[in-house]
């Protein structure tokens, strides 16, 4: 089983359209929960960190489950420019490394 | 947030060779980056973490006599890719972490990629 899992899609939605992914991870000790944006043949770009009580930015809402072991990233009133791929990235506390370990991305089509 | 910096943006090259790739934290000090492989419709894979001053821990996989990593300064790491093939071909990314308010936070060069004849 992977680390970290996406549906991996694509979600096609129409403008204006609510959309919302999960991401589930496997190593229970995970800490630290993020979404990136990555765009066609761009770096990843970090779009929020997920806090345990949840936060929001605006259009986008993240959610953490601990018990299911899972994410969410809902995005409301979908713009054109929203298209992109999503990835999911956690990171396991008290190891010593910092580095994530990323989902392999949901793809997010948003149409006119 | 914090600037991280990739260079080259692209290479191509012949198979044999060696390519480096620089990265730089513009406005922060780190004290360790990772590099990152991204294949097509993939996701991103951990190479290795580079730590300055010391040597790079390689993920289970990664060829360390294939990938040197170097980070010699608080802001710059540079992988080479020695003798070069065509499946090397890829994105490669790096990342710098940054800790602020108690937070460590990845940030992303706008990485290189590699096309080897």
């Amino acid at each position: 089983r992977k680390e970290v899992e996406q549906d991996p899609g694509p979600f096609n939605v129409p403008e204006g359209a609510t959309v919302a992914f999960n991401c589930t991870y496997s190593n229970s000790a995970s800490q630290s929960f993020f979404w990136y944006r990555q765009d066609c043949r761009k770096e990843p770009k970090l779009l929020m960190s997920v806090y345990s009580s949840g936060n929001e930015d605006g259009r986008f809402t993240a959610q953490l489950n601990r018990a299911s072991q899972y994410i969410s990233l809902l995005i409301r009133d979908s713009k054109l420019s929203d298209s992109a791929t999503y990835l999911c990235a956690v990171k396991p506390l008290g190891t010593g490394r910092r580095a994530l370990t990323f989902g392999s991305g949901t793809r997010l089509q948003v149409q006119p | 947030g914090a600037v991280v910096s990739q260079h080259p943006s692209w290479v191509i090259c012949k198979s044999g060779t060696s390519v480096k790739i620089e990265c730089r934290s513009l406005d922060f000090q780190a004290t360790t980056m990772f590099w990152y492989r991204q294949f097509p419709k993939q996701s991103l894979m951990l190479m290795a973490t580079s730590n300055e001053g010391s040597k790079a821990t390689y993920e289970q996989g990664v060829e360390k006599d294939k990938f040197l990593i170097n980070h010699a300064s608080l802001t710059l790491s540079t992988l080479t890719v020695t003798s070069a093939h065509p499946e090397d071909s890829s994105f490669y990314i790096c990342s710098a972490g940054e800790l602020a308010g108690g937070t460590d936070t990845q940030y992303f060069g706008p990485g290189t990629r590699l096309t080897v004849l």
